[in-house]
Formats: C-alpha cells, sequence, structure tokens
C-alpha cells in the first residue's frame, strides 16, 4: 500500500478481554515501530522491529504486552487481559533506513 | 537519557501572524530532530526533520527549524499563520546509540490554534 494501515480503526474491549492490534508497513521497510499515545503520559515507544527480530522491547508497560513481526511485514500488537489504563492510540510507523519514519492513522483502544 | 521539553501546551495566533513554537531537548550525542504535526483523528506526519548539514531546516506547509546545539534548540517557525495549520505539533529527538534503532522520544504536544 500507499502508507501505514492499521486495524482496526477503533476497537471498543470489555476489561480483561484480549485484543490484538494490525499493522501492515510500507513495502519494503525492515524497521517497524509501535507507539502509545495517552492524554497522562503522551507519546511514548513501545517495541522496535528490525525484520522479524524484536533487539528493543524497553517500552512494553508490563507483560501482558506482547508483539510479533511475520515475513519482515506485517505486525500484531497483543494486550492480555485488557486494563482501564490501556486506553490510548496505539500508533504504528516504518522506516526504509534512517531516522525518518512513516506513521500510520493509529487504532483507538477503549476499554470499559 | 533522552528528553524534549515543548514549552507552551497551547499556542494561540491570530491569522498572517508569526507561529513559533519552541522544543529544547537533551541528548548526550549528536541528536537526530523532528517536528511532526497531528490533525484530529489522525497519525503523525513528518513536518521536517534534522540530521546532518544545514542548521536551518525548511519542510512542509513553509515551516522551518533551526538547530542551534548551544542552546540545546529545534524552534519551529512560520511567517505567516494559516488556519490550516491549526493542529497539534510534536517535536521529537532521536539518535544512533541503538545501532540502526531510531526510536523517537517525544515532547508533550503544542496545540495551535489559529483565529480568524
Amino acid at each position: 500500500g500507499a502508507g501505514v494501515s492499521q486495524s482496526p480503526s477503533n476497537k471498543v474491549t470489555e476489561k480483561g478481554k484480549d485484543v490484538e492490534l494490525r499493522c501492515d508497513p510500507i513495502s519494503g521497510h525492515t524497521a517497524l515501530y509501535w507507539y502509545r499515545q495517552s492524554l497522562g503520559q503522551g507519546l511514548e515507544f513501545l517495541i522496535y522491529f528490525q525484520g522479524n527480530s524484536a533487539p528493543d522491547k524497553s517500552g512494553l508497560p508490563s507483560d501482558r504486552f506482547s508483539a510479533e513481526r511475520t515475513g519482515g511485514s506485517v505486525s500484531t500488537l497483543t494486550i492480555q487481559r485488557t486494563q482501564q489504563e490501556d486506553s490510548a492510540v496505539y500508533l504504528c510507523a516504518s522506516s526504509l533506513t534512517g531516522p525518518e519514519a512513516f506513521f500510520g492513522q493509529g487504532t483507538r483502544l477503549t476499554v470499559v | 537519557a533522552q528528553s524534549v521539553t515543548q514549552l507552551g501546551s497551547h499556542v494561540s495566533v491570530s491569522e498572517g501572524a508569526l507561529v513559533l513554537l519552541r522544543c529544547n531537548y537533551s541528548s548526550s550525542v549528536p541528536p537526530y530532530l523532528f517536528w511532526y504535526v497531528q490533525y484530529p483523528n489522525q497519525g503523525l506526519q513528518l513536518l521536517l526533520k534534522y540530521t546532518t548539514g544545514a542548521t536551518l531546516v525548511k519542510g512542509i506547509n513553509g515551516f522551518e527549524a533551526e538547530f542551534k546545539k548551544s542552546e540545546t534548540s529545534f524552534h519551529l517557525t512560520k511567517p505567516s499563520a494559516h488556519m490550516s495549520d491549526a493542529a497539534e505539533y510534536f517535536c521529537a529527538v532521536s539518535d544512533l546509540r541503538g545501532g540502526s534503532n531510531y526510536k523517537l522520544t517525544f515532547g508533550k504536544g503544542t496545540l495551535l490554534t489559529v483565529n480568524p
């Protein structure tokens, strides 16, 4: 596709349920990042992929959060046993080489 | 650790007036610096970036920013505001300490409103 695509655009889930958020990066981009945007914490880094490997998971807030990337392309961020504090916009970004990253539209997650 | 401070969570200007959004950073190594813009319910769009070379960088929509190492600043300016500039603006810093990992550290953002 022409840009980074994220799905769903909005997700409402009940507290305690698991959710999966998907990111389709720009074709050929080897680097992929997940960020979280919340009112209280602003924009925070979650995890970095280079190819299918995640050498930097330092931003994942708890072990309820995990992510994987397959085929050097699509990535899925999974949140288990969701809590209300997980409500936020989850943004994915990809880059080819160098520091310029392109962001998707985000997934707005609401935990009720 | 890196950090970014954006002075003013909300800036209001009149249409046609100068826009100045302030950003200061801290980094122990030469940084890469970015300004992103976010319109309501949208992702982040890159306005401009400084990596190496000329310290005055020009971006899209008439914006520019100057990297001042001595002041650890990267302020964003536009000579004449347009109504369509109303959005939230984020300053961000990255560096190469992590190899090819260019993860970004963001400021808290500045909401720009433009009055007719």
